[in-house]
């Protein structure tokens, strides 16, 4: 149980070109979810909080028009980078926390990651 | 806002030795503290966790200890095995529904 998916796995698209990528919660609901951004060698640097039904909760220095992000269910959120640039190649993870249940009331599940790559 | 330091950012250990890993933070509110494990281009993997009202939790060869009034905690491999080679990131958050801020990051390589 507890598992959280993403979609695509990588990605490669033109410089300027939109990219969706999906993060979805297959056996539980999740009222949360994170997104994150992780270089080479480097931890994870959290973007933005997405709770479901409302706004996004962005990071510092994360641009909400450039990454936007759509928690429409309990059960999926997105995110889409807009006119993609070289420097936002990178892998993107999502993490969804668990609603009630059987799981850790703290506990953060994360998707295997979709690696970004622009051209 | 929540800061987590994370030491050695490396660390190689023959196999059947011991590993340490250690974290301060700086915000005395949070209260739960998880450790992951990640291997190259896979997800982070939880492997334990601990709340503040603990001071020591144990999983067979996986041991972490928290310090509150120091603010650190720090992870413990016995026995280690090839397969424990990976990164691992400790991180701190005030719980619920709140963010999880990561340490850095230890590459930890067993020497076989």
């Amino acid at each position: 149980g507890a598992v959280v998916s993403q979609h695509p796995s990588w990605v490669i698209c033109k410089s300027g070109t939109s990219v969706k990528i999906e993060c979805r919660s297959l056996d539980f609901q999740a009222t949360t979810m994170f997104w994150y951004r992780q270089f080479p060698k480097q931890s994870l640097m959290l973007m933005a909080t997405s709770n479901e039904g409302s706004k996004a909760t962005y990071e510092q220095g994360v641009e909400k028009d450039k990454f936007l992000i759509n928690h429409a269910s309990l059960t999926l959120s997105t995110l889409t980078v807009t006119s993609a640039h070289p420097e936002d190649s990178s892998f993107y993870i999502c993490s969804a926390r668990a609603y009630g249940g059987r799981v850790s009331y703290n506990e953060q599940f994360f998707g295997p990651g979709t690696r970004l790559t622009v051209l | 806002g929540e800061n987590v330091e994370q030491h050695p950012s490396t660390l190689s250990v023959q196999e059947g030795d011991s590993a340490v890993i250690k974290c301060t933070y700086s915000d005395s509110a949070s209260n739960y503290f998880p450790w992951y494990k990640q291997e190259l281009g896979k997800r982070p993997q939880l492997i334990i966790d601990i709340r503040s009202n603990v001071g020591e939790k144990k999983d067979q060869r996986i041991a972490v200890t928290l310090n509150k009034t120091a603010k650190h905690f720090s992870l413990h491999i016995t026995e280690t095995q090839p397969e424990d080679s990976a990164v691992y990131f400790c991180a701190a958050s005030l719980g619920g529904n709140e963010k999880l801020t990561f340490g850095t990051g230890t590459r930890l390589t067993i020497i076989p």
